[in-house]
């Protein structure tokens, strides 16, 4: 059973501080998304990456996937208040036997405070 | 257009009662999913449907029986609910990729059983 575990699991920060949620694994994942979720609303996709040391920039996010695709990490800087929110990360499986499967991380809740 | 779509947002019943959920996606995805989010806010898979086939059944009470008449409907059925079902149920879809395809979530219903 692959599995994901996320850290921190709760964050609280100001305004205009920098911080990093990581997401690690023993196993290697064919791609590994983000996604944000909202109070009342389902997760909605950030970002994927698919190859190994790929760095993606989404505005003042960036995403990293580990060299060996078994870990990831989003970084944010000068968070805003709208940062606000669970963030999530979800593993796309390898072979065909994984199907269409994502092992989702625990979530971390990220409060940023004006 | 809402792409992922549940009905009903809120739940609420008596322990003992068979409930129904339902969801419909206008992606022309043809895999969907269902998730079961507890208090923790841990994501976890319950079944996927490709092409209406039953793909994933993690170990789910038998109480739980989902049903997809046609591949953009995914329904599910709970049985003689209990207090533990309480959660929110998150109804996703995608398109059929070995590596994990980026997944699209309803707004979610939450279920409280009292």
């Amino acid at each position: 059973t692959q599995l994901l575990e996320q850290s921190p699991q709760f964050l609280s920060i100001q305004e205009g501080e920098n911080l990093t949620v990581y997401c690690n694994s023993s196993s290697v994942f064919s791609s590994l998304q983000w996604y944000r979720q909202e109070p009342g609303e389902g997760p909605v996709l950030l970002v994927t990456v698919v190859t190994g040391g790929e760095v993606k920039k989404l505005k003042r996010l960036t995403f990293q996937f580990g060299d060996a695709r078994k870990d990831s990490s989003l970084h944010i800087t000068a968070a805003q208040t709208g940062d606000t929110g669970l963030y999530l990360c979800a593993g796309g499986g390898v072979g065909e036997t994984s199907g269409s499967r994502l092992t989702f991380g625990e979530g971390t809740q990220l409060t940023v405070n004006p | 257009d809402t792409a992922v779509s549940q009905t009903p947002k809120y739940l609420v019943t008596q322990m003992g009662n068979d409930k129904s959920i339902k969801c419909e996606q206008n992606l022309g995805h043809d895999t969907m999913y269902w998730y079961k989010q507890d208090s923790k806010k841990f994501l976890k898979i319950m079944f996927s449907y490709n092409n209406k086939e039953l793909i994933i059944n993690e170990t789910v009470p038998n109480r739980f029986s989902p049903k997809s008449p046609d591949k953009a409907h995914l329904n599910l059925h709970i049985n003689s609910l209990e207090l533990g079902d309480s959660a929110v149920y998150f109804c996703a879809s995608s398109k059929w990729e070995v590596a994990g395809g980026v997944q699209f979530f309803g707004p979610g219903t939450r279920l409280t059983v009292l």
